[in-house]
């Protein structure tokens, strides 16, 4: 069952500019986590973020976590041609089990 | 470290074949875990293992579907017989101690059953 929905399903932008992508969902989490899967590869984890947080960064990276509205975003500053991808938000309500959404693909044009 | 391995890369079998896929965890992770990708239905979490024991196999769509791990360097996903239908990207992913929730993606194995 899918538990994270993320918004937009692709975004289209100019190489240098801010990317932002948001994920909500449905029942209460453990913690959030956001990865990366480049074309024909497996995912690669980017970032985790727990559910006593609210903000969490790394490099270009910005990840915010809203519980109270059942929703998360994450920012990547300065795009690259390199970010191109798709993003999945992925939430995990205490075990090691994460449910994926459906992600956002993510192209950043030169 | 290598990373998950995964193998085979690709696989092409004939509907009604057995079809076995295989993954090796990254040294020291307790977790091991069987997602499949397709278009239509996303990234499904089909089973996963902690200490080599099955965990949670409700995502495992039917009884064709079968998943063992007999020691915490191997772990294989079985499907017989095969339909068209299983045709899918089949990912194994790995991760550590219970505080740490990350996974580590294998490069995953590409089903394609005619």
């Amino acid at each position: 069952s899918q538990q994270g929905e993320e918004d937009p399903q692709a975004l289209s932008i100019q190489e240098g500019e801010n990317a932002t992508m948001n994920c909500s969902y449905k029942t209460s989490i453990n913690n959030l986590q956001w990865y990366r899967q480049n074309s024909g590869r497996g995912l690669v984890h980017l970032i985790l973020i727990r559910s006593n947080e609210r903000e969490k960064h790394s490099g270009r990276l910005r990840v915010t976590l809203d519980t109270s509205k059942k929703s998360s975003s994450l920012l990547i500053t300065a795009s690259r041609a390199a970010d191109t991808a798709s993003y999945f938000c992925a939430t995990g309500e205490g075990a090691q089990k994460l449910v994926f959404g459906q992600g956002t693909r993510l192209t950043i044009n030169p | 470290d290598a990373g998950v391995i995964q193998s085979p890369r690709h696989e092409v079998t004939e509907m009604g074949q057995e079809v076995t896929l295989r993954c090796k965890p990254i040294s020291g992770h307790d977790y091991l875990f069987w997602y499949r990708q397709t278009m239509m239905r996303g990234l499904e979490l089909l089973i996963y293992f902690n200490n080599n024991v099955p965990i949670d196999d409700s995502g495992m769509p039917e009884d064709r579907f079968s998943a063992k791990m007999p020691n915490a360097s191997f772990s294989t996903l079985k499907i017989q017989p095969s339909e068209p239908r299983d045709s899918a990207v089949y990912f194994c992913a790995s991760g550590g101690a219970p505080s740490t929730y990350e996974q580590y993606f294998g490069p995953g194995t590409r089903l394609t059953v005619t």
